[in-house]
């Protein structure tokens, strides 16, 4: 069985700081896809990045960069310079072959000015 | 292209009462979803559809139906509602490419029954 764990509930920081969050799964598949999403106060479902299994490069993405390791599988994703607009929840998912998604129970993150 | 579009955004059900949550997707998607979210929790896959006429249940089927007749709706059904059925639904969609591809939300739909 899928799982993933995002072990912190919730983060406040204030403007400008970074905000790292974490993610560890669990799965037999050896090839895998990885999300981060992100949910603002006004409910819907925004999708930020991707990764497959088979690709460990890490990146960044304007104010999104990410740290997959295999390894110990975790698939952490850091705001840089973090704005009030980041304030949301965020869901680390993990998919299957059939596209299903295992979510995590998401991380609120708090941004004050 | 509208997406994924859920109909009602907001509904309060009685206990006992029956309700259609539709989902239409405009994207010629194959494969397509129903997730809900209780508060403070991720998403639980409730049933996905491979294709019209192929259905299969997720981790919390109990107390939902559905039907995929055609490609573009995907509709949820709830025939008995129980106040353990208070959540907010989303429906996605994603396209048959297997792999790096990620799915596409609908707005939800938020149910109260009481």
């Amino acid at each position: 069985a899928q799982k993933v764990t995002q072990a912190q509930t919730e983060i406040s920081v204030v403007e400008k700081e970074d905000v790292t969050l974490d993610c560890v799964y669990e799965t037999r598949d050896t090839t895998y896809y990885l999300f981060w999403y992100k949910q603002p106060p006004s409910g819907e479902l925004v999708f930020l990045i991707r990764r497959n299994s088979f690709d460990e490069q890490n990146e960044i993405s304007g104010r999104y960069s990410w740290n997959f390791q295999k390894s110990t599988s975790s698939f952490n994703f850091t705001i840089t310079a973090s704005q009030v607009v980041d304030s949301a929840v965020y869901f680390c998912a993990l998919k299957d072959s059939w596209g299903k998604l295992q979510f995590g129970a998401g991380t609120q993150v708090v941004v004050t000015p | 292209n509208a997406g994924v579009t859920q109909t009602p955004k907001f509904r309060i059900l009685k206990i006992g009462q029956s309700m259609t949550l539709q989902c239409t997707q405009d994207m010629n998607h194959n494969y397509m979803y129903w997730y809900r979210q209780d508060p403070g929790m991720g998403l639980k896959l409730i049933y996905y559809s491979v294709g019209a006429g192929i259905t299969d249940k997720g981790e919390v089927p109990n107390g939902y139906n559905v039907s995929r007749s055609t490609t573009e709706d995907f509709p949820l059904r709830l025939e008995l509602a129980a106040p353990s059925q208070t959540s907010v639904y989303f429906c996605a969609s994603k396209p048959l490419i297997r792999g790096n591809t990620e799915a596409f939300f609908g707005q939800g739909t938020r149910l109260t029954v009481v």
